[in-house]
């Protein structure tokens, strides 16, 4: 159960678009298509916003998208607004009703 | 509305136990599970184990089996989350979410949990 790996900051301007990777393994990113996204505002609590790769949930922004390639999943914002400053998760299943997180990457509007 | 609500901070010496509780309301219970993630200060996420809410089946991180015990009560529609011999290294944010699928949809707020002698 290692965590996923996922680079510890990203950023750019408003109206921008920026992209987030999750690199994994076929035990779990590239293994299933579940991995998911969370989005986590200063002193706040975890925000799902991508599921199962790409989909996502009602009320969540059209300009946050999700994919996967092999074992490396992305989440992009595109449109970049000053309240997408935050901390991004990702997930996966791993099996056996066991997950696995990644590091996070905090995003940074310019 | 979907609502699980954590119990309250907690300090703890090294070496005792803490036992944080999760109640749900909103939904069906027994229809979903409930997964216990967490967070050191200034850290990211860290699963640590899952329990159905249909028949009260775990699976925790290896990490953590030792020491974890994740229990339901149905009859009060709360999950409980156990962790022993504490040390610094537990103190933590600690969130119970609910299962949706595969991924977890609500969370309960957060109890902080500081370990300290």
């Amino acid at each position: 159960q290692s965590a996923l790996t996922q680079p510890p900051s990203a950023s750019g301007s408003p109206g921008e678009s920026v992209t987030i990777s999750c690199t994994g393994s076929s035990s779990d990113v590239g293994g299933y298509n579940y991995v998911s996204w969370y989005q986590q505002l200063p002193g706040k609590t975890p925000k799902l916003i991508i599921s199962e790769v790409s989909k996502r949930p009602s009320g969540v922004p059209v300009r946050f998208s999700g994919s996967r390639s092999g074992n490396t999943a992305s989440l992009t914002v595109s449109g970049l607004q000053a309240e997408d400053e935050a901390h991004y998760y990702c997930s996966s299943y791993a099996g056996i009703n066991t997950w696995v997180f990644g590091g996070g990457t905090k995003l940074t509007v310019l | 509305q979907v609502q699980l609500v954590q119990s309250g901070a907690e300090v703890k010496r090294p070496g005792a136990s803490v036992k944080v509780s999760c109640k749900a309301s909103g939904y069906i219970f027994t229809s979903h599970a409930i997964t216990w993630v967490r967070q050191a200060p200034g850290q990211g996420l860290e699963w640590m184990g899952w329990v159905s809410g249909f028949n009260g089946n775990t699976q925790y991180a290896q990490n953590l089996q030792d020491r974890v015990t994740i229990t339901t009560d149905t009859s009060t529609n709360t999950a409980y989350m156990e962790l022993r011999s504490l040390t610094s290294d537990d103190t933590a944010v600690y969130y119970c979410a609910r299962e949706m699928g595969v991924c977890f949809d609500y969370w309960g707020q957060g109890t902080l949990v500081t370990v300290s002698s």
